[in-house]
């Protein structure tokens, strides 16, 4: 049972454009929602997190938005460049849980 | 500060063997999680040690285990090994394990079994 659902699986966007990434969740008790970054042979970074009391998060060119309660969130990334190419994951956890659960992941390619 | 280091970063055991990586976390935290990377089933929960306690276990077969030690460096062990264990196995240190907090991810020990 997938936790968090992601899409979608593979991304093609243009230097310059806007890549969007969806997930959605269904467990209410989570309270903690970051991005991550992998690119091969690389283990995930930390994008960009937020929690469930802003609607938005912006840093740099990165933005999550949140709904709550549609239980939904999705990544921006404004002004795409070919260094952005990479996989990115979304991820839910809760207080005292260290668990994180992931969504399937989104291969993003920037064609310059 | 150094990263999450892992060792070692290739391995390739036979069906039937044991295997035993190894994570040394950022200095100062004290949580280690482990995650299972494959490309069918993505990134899964493994278990997380805290002050050389497990604390949180995910859906896995007793053939993996874990401990960690009192430096807070920690060692995940499967017995048995299937096939379907190769994977990239993926150590993250946090500084409590809160759950709310960010997770340092090392670069993984990729597994072949053969």
């Amino acid at each position: 049972q997938q936790q968090v659902k992601q899409s979608p699986q593979s991304l093609i966007v243009q230097k310059g454009g806007i890549s969007i990434i969806n997930c959605a969740y269904e467990n209410t008790a989570f309270d903690y929602f970051p991005w991550y970054q992998q690119f091969p042979g690389k283990g995930p970074a930390l994008l960009i997190a937020i929690r469930p009391d802003v609607s938005e998060k912006k840093e740099g060119r990165f933005t999550i938005s949140f709904n709550k309660s549609a239980k939904q969130f999705s990544l921006h990334i404004m002004d795409s460049q070919p260094g952005d190419s990479a996989t990115y994951f979304c991820a839910a956890s809760m207080t005292g849980a260290n668990n994180l659960f992931f969504g399937t992941g989104t291969r993003l390619t920037v064609i310059p | 500060k150094a990263g999450v280091t892992q060792t070692p970063r290739y391995l390739i055991k036979t069906r039937g063997q044991q295997v035993t990586l190894s994570c040394s976390p950022i200095s100062g935290h004290r949580s280690v999680s482990w995650y299972q990377q494959t490309p069918g089933q993505g990134l899964q929960f493994l278990f997380e040690y805290f002050s050389e306690t497990q604390r949180n276990k995910g859906n896995f077969p007793g053939r993996f285990s874990g401990r960690q030690f009192s430096n807070s460096r920690s060692e995940m062990n499967v017995s048995t090994l299937e096939l379907g264990d190769s994977a990239l196995y993926l150590c993250a240190s946090s500084l409590f394990g809160a759950g709310i907090e960010t997770q340092y991810f090392g670069p993984g020990t990729r597994l072949l079994v053969l």
